[in-house]
């Protein structure tokens, strides 16, 4: 089993509409939960961290966190075509000190 | 403030060259990583550097050598490339280890070995 899954996609979506990101990690004292976003032949760039249960949202993004589950996600609001890129789970583990990815899903945002 | 630089940005060598890919960031941060990204297989971590002066081996370390020369800097080496290795390296930097550090990553080596 990967440490960090996520369904590789692509996920398709139509412009305005809400786009669900999902990752399960199986480390179940993994403290620090984030999301990046890669643009094709681009480094990864951070567009939120969570690190208890519950919501939290940022702009058009909300991510959300179940330790329970082991399950966390991204939610985009009115996806916008410049949304479309490949979005990596990454956790944190109780005494680990890099970053575990998950091997991505990509996003489409069709206009 | 330049962030994460790599150099070089691409690279093509034959079975059995050397090389090393360098990466300096200018944040004043303790911890650097180098990951490699394989298509469908998210990003992987070779070697990290805590703290000027440690190295310590990440997930897939085995052919690869790294030098934290100063705070600055993190090299990564391949004494004897093999086509396994064709990826592509990401460096990155974080201020401290603690587990809620943003990191942040260069722009990339893309690697080809022959």
């Amino acid at each position: 089993q990967k440490e960090v899954e996520q369904n590789s996609g692509p996920l398709s979506v139509p412009e305005g509409a809400i786009a669900s990101l999902n990752c399960t990690y199986s480390d179940r004292v993994s403290q620090s939960f984030f999301w990046y976003r890669q643009y094709s032949g681009k480094s990864p760039e951070l567009i939120m961290s969570i690190y208890s249960n519950g919501d939290k949202e940022d702009g058009r993004f909300t991510a959300q966190l179940n330790k329970a589950s082991q399950y966390v996600s991204l939610l985009i609001r009115d996806s916008q075509p410049s949304d479309s890129a490949t979005y990596l789970c990454a956790v944190i583990g109780t005494g680990r000190r890099a970053l575990t990815f998950g091997s991505g899903t990509r996003l489409q945002v069709q206009p | 403030n330049a962030g994460v630089t790599q150099t070089p940005k691409f690279q093509v060598l034959k079975t059995g060259q050397s090389m090393t890919l360098q990466c300096a960031q200018d944040m004043n941060h303790n911890s650097m990583y180098w990951y490699r990204q394989d298509p469908g297989m998210g990003l992987r971590l070779i070697y990290y550097s805590a703290s000027e002066g440690t190295t310590d081996k990440g997930e897939v370390p085995n052919g690869y050598n790294v030098s934290r020369l100063n705070k600055r800097e993190f090299s990564l080496r391949l004494e004897s490339a093999a086509p396994s290795q064709t990826s592509v390296y990401f460096c990155a930097s974080t201020g401290t280890p603690q587990t809620t550090d943003t990191q942040y990553f260069g722009p990339g080596t893309r690697l080809t070995v022959l």
